[in-house]
């Protein structure tokens, strides 16, 4: 059983490029969150899916997309990387969106050039 | 008054110690409260879950002042592996999905 796991752990991008962030649960959760992390901030949330076939903008949407693709897999792409999405991400999991009882996974620390 | 507000620290305290933080919050409204405990470089891990009862666990005791707007994490016989950040979690009414996290308490325990 492996939690949340995240892909990759580790990315540095140029500026215009683009990549999608991965991440899996094996928690038969409902609910799944993309979230980043900058000094000196509290968890922003990016994105969720309240359940499979659903997404929903969080605080900071802009510049990211998602997609729920089963019930296990949520992933999150940025189109056109900017030096502002220099964070480190994390996704996480919930039985359901009304529990705020969240699983996070390893995280991945994107640096944009 | 800003959502939710955590003194970032840094806590230092000698092992052994009892150290206590407070988180508070401006949604009068929240009727659940979470503690996560973040280790450097590493994911947030739930520590504990805040109801109006409070809840107790081992070494760690959470509180809810509703009155005040804070909630409270006490941690007795502290260890060297307590050294973590803290943040304390709030979450959304009215029918949103999106919790607000603190952004965290440092506590150092050293020998």
């Amino acid at each position: 059983n492996a939690g949340v796991t995240q892909t990759p752990k580790f990315q540095v991008l140029k500026t215009g490029q683009s990549m999608t962030l991965q991440c899996a649960q094996d928690m038969n959760h409902n609910s799944m969150y993309w979230y980043r992390q900058d000094p000196g901030m509290g968890l922003r949330l990016i994105y969720y899916s309240a359940s499979e076939g659903t997404t929903d903008k969080g605080e900071v949407p802009n510049g990211y997309n998602v997609s729920r693709l089963n019930k296990r897999e949520f992933s999150l792409r940025l189109e056109s990387a900017a030096p502002s999405q220099t964070s480190v991400y994390f996704c996480a999991s919930s039985v359901l969106a009304e529990s705020y009882e969240q699983y996070f996974g390893p995280g991945t620390r994107l640096t944009v050039t | 008054r800003k959502e939710v507000e955590q003194d970032p620290g840094p806590f230092n305290v000698p092992e052994g110690a009892t150290v206590a933080f407070n988180c508070t919050y401006s949604n009068s409204a929240s009727q659940s409260f979470f503690w996560y405990r973040q280790d450097c470089r590493k994911e947030p891990k739930l520590l504990m879950s805040v109801y109006s009862s409070g809840n107790e666990d081992g070494r760690f005791t959470a509180q809810l002042n509703r009155a005040s707007q804070y909630i409270s994490l006490l941690i007795r016989d502290s260890k060297l592996s307590d050294s973590a950040t803290y943040l304390c979690v709030v979450p959304p009414s009215g029918g949103s999905y999106i919790p607000t996290f603190g952004r965290g308490t440092s506590l150092i325990v050293h020998p």
